[in-house]
């Protein structure tokens, strides 16, 4: 199975940071790396789609990006509504994988 | 707008059996893969099953493989997810999702497995 290995598993921050959340894939999984956030009590919301792209309705502050086998998610300027957890998942082989998660707090 | 509803959620024994239901609408179901997805409590997400388009492919992580089946009705839109020989390690809020690469996903639904 690939193992998506995210780090960090929490993050204290602060309004108007920089933040980058990355996942690091035991093989290669190509594009196919979404990130999701997901609020308490909520659903899951996809953030980024195939490593780098923006889904429909999310705040151009956040962004994908790949190097080799590392994704990340960045949030710039980030605002008190992106505080929330932050998943990754592969699905380029099954099993499906998502890393453990990243919880966002403020300072 | 795309809608997925799940329902059939509850406490249950372990070694029983429960059923998971998931209505979608806004879009064409039976154009699209779809998938189940659990959390436990406090803990992160783990894929649980896909089904393709006409559901003659399934497939399934090991912790469930066996146990949990996955159908799906086109003429219903509907989604559903057989779960056999709960274990108190199923207990988690499930979800619905639409695509292998889940871009939608339902509100959830809680299960309980404990005596």
């Amino acid at each position: 199975d690939i193992q998506m290995t995210q780090s960090p598993s929490s993050m204290s921050v602060s309004l108007g940071d920089t933040v980058t959340i990355t996942c690091r894939a035991s093989q290669d999984v190509g594009i196919y790396v979404n990130w999701f956030q997901q609020k308490p009590g909520k659903s899951p919301r996809r953030m980024i789609y195939r490593a780098t792209n923006l889904a429909d309705g999310v705040p151009s502050r956040f962004s994908g990006s790949r190097s080799g086998s590392d994704y990340s998610l960045t949030i710039s300027s980030l605002e008190s509504e992106d505080v929330a957890d932050y998943h990754c998942l592969q699905y380029d082989e099954y099993p499906n994988t998502f890393g453990a998660g990243t919880k966002l707090e403020l300072k | 707008e795309v809608q997925l509803v799940e329902s059939g959620g509850g406490l249950v024994q372990p070694g029983r059996s429960l059923k998971l239901s998931c209505a979608a609408s806004g879009f064409t179901f039976s154009n699209y893969y779809m998938a189940w997805v659990r959390q436990a409590p406090k803990k992160g997400l783990e894929w649980v099953a896909t089904i393709s388009t006409s559901g003659s492919r399934t497939y399934y992580p090991d912790s469930v493989k066996g146990r949990f089946t996955i159908s799906r009705d086109n003429a219903k839109s509907s989604l559903y997810l057989q779960m056999n020989s709960l274990k108190s390690e199923d207990t988690a809020t499930y979800y619905c999702a639409r695509e292998v690469a889940l871009d939608y996903w339902g509100q959830g639904v809680m299960v309980t497995v404990s005596s």
